[in-house]
């Protein structure tokens, strides 16, 4: 079965800084990874993902993310935060589990806190 | 524009009423999901759905029934509410082609309170 750690429970920055919010995996072969934001009270978003491909891949409000196979990681960055990105980041892994159906796993989640 | 719908968003209600939480998609996905989670805490699956008619429990226990008459429809049900079931219950739906996943799509969630 698959697995997701997002080692940082919380993480403070300052506005306009660079951000990385680090995720590693566990799957026996190539995952499908996500990038998904939650606002307080709210559903999830997703930022972007990663089937197959170029490593590095491009989503949304400014996000990227690379996946490096030797180091079963995902992590996402930003080049410079901003107020309205504080939220809940959520890394999550598919994979296949048994019976011809596949699950979606997700890791407890890093808390963005920016201060201006 | 938000292609799953969740109602209610809030919802607030009395130990032992029995409650539907309702979601739909419209875009057609065979596969759907609920997921509970609970404040500043991970999303655990607690039912799934791949096509009408199909209905498994995820990984979490929950009290909870579901039923999936309908490809766009996937509700939740609670016969009697408990203090315990106070959650966020989010539902989700994905699209494959065999192998591939084309990623999931989260409803807002509702939010339920048993007091």
């Amino acid at each position: 079965a698959q697995s997701v750690t997002q080692p940082d429970i919380h993480i403070t920055v300052s506005e306009g800084a660079s951000l990385e919010l680090r995720c590693n995996y566990s799957y026996g072969a190539t995952p499908y990874l996500f990038w998904y934001v939650q606002s307080p009270g709210q559903g999830l978003q997703l930022l972007l993902k990663y089937f197959s491909g170029d490593t590095l891949v491009q989503g949304i409000k400014g996000f990227e993310a690379e996946f490096k196979r030797s180091q079963s990681s995902f992590n996402l960055r930003k080049p410079s935060v901003h107020w309205s990105d504080a939220a809940e980041y959520f890394c999550a892994v598919v994979g296949y589990s048994g019976a011809g159906s596949y699950q979606l796993t997700f890791g407890k989640g890093t808390k963005l806190s920016v201060i201006p | 524009e938000a292609d799953i719908y969740q109602t209610p968003r809030y919802l607030v209600i009395g130990t032992g009423k029995k409650i539907t939480l309702e979601c739909s998609q419209t875009m057609g996905h065979d596969k759907m999901y609920w997921y509970q989670q609970d404040p500043g805490m991970e999303l655990h699956l607690i039912h799934y759905s791949y096509g009408v008619n199909s209905t498994e429990k995820g990984d979490l226990s929950s009290e909870s029934t579901v039923s999936r008459i309908r490809t766009e429809h996937f509700p939740l049900t609670l016969e009697s509410a408990r203090p315990s079931h106070t959650s966020q219950y989010l539902c989700a739906s994905s699209a494959f082609s065999g192998t591939v996943n084309y990623g999931y799509t989260f409803g807002s969630g509702t939010r339920l309170t048993v007091v």
